[in-house]
């Protein structure tokens, strides 16, 4: 099932900061972040695992609460090369193979 | 440049005809993953392989199949093409399964169906 991403669309001016939500029903293992520009391939950020575990990089801060199924991602201090579409994606719990399930995106546009 | 190379970049084709997406994975990386994109939408999970088996599959049409072959590139094969399988189709790779290593995708192979 796909998880539920908000807001839908988001504009900030340079500096301000940002957060986007995503929400799953299942039992989740794991929530990885990506951004992606328009036309372009996603770009990895983030990846929460189950346990507390995270990997990614350094200026991008994410949490994710088990209990809820909710993970979040922290933009801060946005500078205009964080436009684009924020997709997260999801693996349950269940089963070994563990792929992804993307949310619909959040659009995120920085202004000067 | 994530590493993972997909071609052809563009195919335009037409109703009813056959086309074969080739995608070759970050060095060292034995899943690949298949993705679907269609305009303005989100990424729609097709179907993993693991080191030449498939793993997992998603909302993978019949029309459509894939393969991953002994030198760990894949070949995502449509068929009887329709309007609507216009889109986007992007190629991941990550060292293993089971969702807890990152995945890098491919410039991606934009289809056109006319």
């Amino acid at each position: 099932q796909q998880p539920v991403q908000s807001p839908q669309a988001v504009i900030l001016r340079e500096g301000e900061d940002a957060v986007i939500n995503c929400s799953s029903s299942k039992a989740l293992y794991s929530v990885h972040w990506y951004r992606q520009k328009h036309g372009e391939a996603p770009v990895f950020l983030m990846i929460l695992l189950k346990g507390g575990e995270q990997k990614g990089h350094e200026k991008i801060s994410a949490s994710f609460n088990e209990k809820k199924q909710q993970s979040s991602l922290y933009l801060t201090a946005s500078q205009l090369s964080y436009s684009g579409t924020y997709f997260c994606g999801t693996a349950i719990s269940s089963g070994s193979a563990r792929q992804l399930t993307f949310g619909s995106g959040t659009q995120l546009t920085v202004l000067p | 440049d994530s590493g993972v190379t997909q071609t052809p970049k563009h195919l335009i084709t037409a109703t009813g005809q056959r086309v074969t997406l080739r995608c070759s994975p970050r060095s060292g990386d034995l899943s690949v993953y298949w993705y679907q994109q269609s305009l303005d939408q989100g990424l729609q999970f097709l179907i993993q392989y693991y080191n030449g088996e498939e793993r997992a599959k998603g909302n993978i049409l019949e029309r459509f199949s894939a393969q991953q072959f002994p030198d760990l590139h894949s070949e995502l094969n449509l068929s009887s093409l329709e309007l609507g399988d216009s889109a986007l189709y992007f190629c991941a790779s990550s060292g293993t399964s089971g969702g807890i290593n990152e995945q890098f995708f491919g410039p991606g192979t934009r289809l056109t169906v006319l």
